[in-house]
């Protein structure tokens, strides 16, 4: 069945590091998103992708970084630029006609900083 | 331009009871509009969407939503609701050609009360 995967689904992270949260998708799909939840605030976006070797930013990305080698992979680094990243994690996935279809999500990761 | 507005973050209902949860758009553009539903510690799933002609829509676990442009509002409804309705909903808006993003709104919890 085709979707999108994200892993781990827990992660804990001590002060002053960098973490690596994965997302693959096996849908054909061009655009990947990476969004931010935090309770009472929805969802936020970090960053996008609708091609591979190009992304944008979105409307949080500090303290972020993304890649997209491949069209399945869109993996999103929490650097320790990131002053609060405790939260909830959602990769999602779309066709170009992404706001005809709508987006396609993982079941998320959810960061905790210890 | 495009936004959502989402009234009320909480919203109880007993068992059996009408749900409503209320969703006001804005764009520049004709909307499409989504209604995503997320339980605990999942991603979101698309419970229904309008794109365009007939204004009322049904969806999944027997919601539907009403698109009504003179009040630029798509609100979600069911006739009774039942314990596994209890969840957070989220409302979405994109604007009709070519790329567009989906911009979401900040949910609402449902709880239903036995």
């Amino acid at each position: 069945d085709g979707g999108i995967t994200q892993s781990p689904k827990y992660l804990f992270r001590k002060e002053g590091q960098n973490v690596t949260l994965s997302c693959e998708q096996n849908l054909n799909h061009d655009a990947m998103y990476w969004y931010r939840q935090d309770p009472g605030q929805g969802l936020r976006l970090i960053y996008y992708s609708q091609i591979v070797n190009d992304f944008q930013k979105g409307d949080i990305a500090e303290g972020y970084s993304v890649s997209r080698e491949k069209k399945e992979s869109f993996p999103l680094t929490v650097t320790s630029a990131q002053k609060n990243p405790t939260a909830f994690y959602l990769c999602a996935s779309s066709s170009l006609q992404g706001g005809y279809y709508g987006y396609t999500f993982g079941s998320g990761t959810r960061l905790t900083v210890v | 331009a495009q936004s959502v507005t989402q009234l009320g973050s909480h919203v109880s209902v007993s068992e059996g009871a009408l749900v409503l949860l209320r969703c006001n758009y804005s764009s520049s553009v004709p909307p499409y509009l989504f209604w995503y539903v997320q339980y605990p510690n999942q991603g979101l799933q698309l419970l229904l969407k309008y794109t365009t002609g007939a204004t009322l829509v049904k969806g999944i676990n027997g919601f539907e939503a009403e698109f009504k442009k003179s009040e630029t509002s798509f609100h979600l409804t069911k006739p009774s609701a039942h314990m596994s309705d209890a969840a957070e909903y989220f409302c979405a808006v994109s604007g009709a050609g070519g790329y567009q993003k989906v911009t979401f709104g900040t949910g609402t919890k449902l709880q239903v009360i036995p």
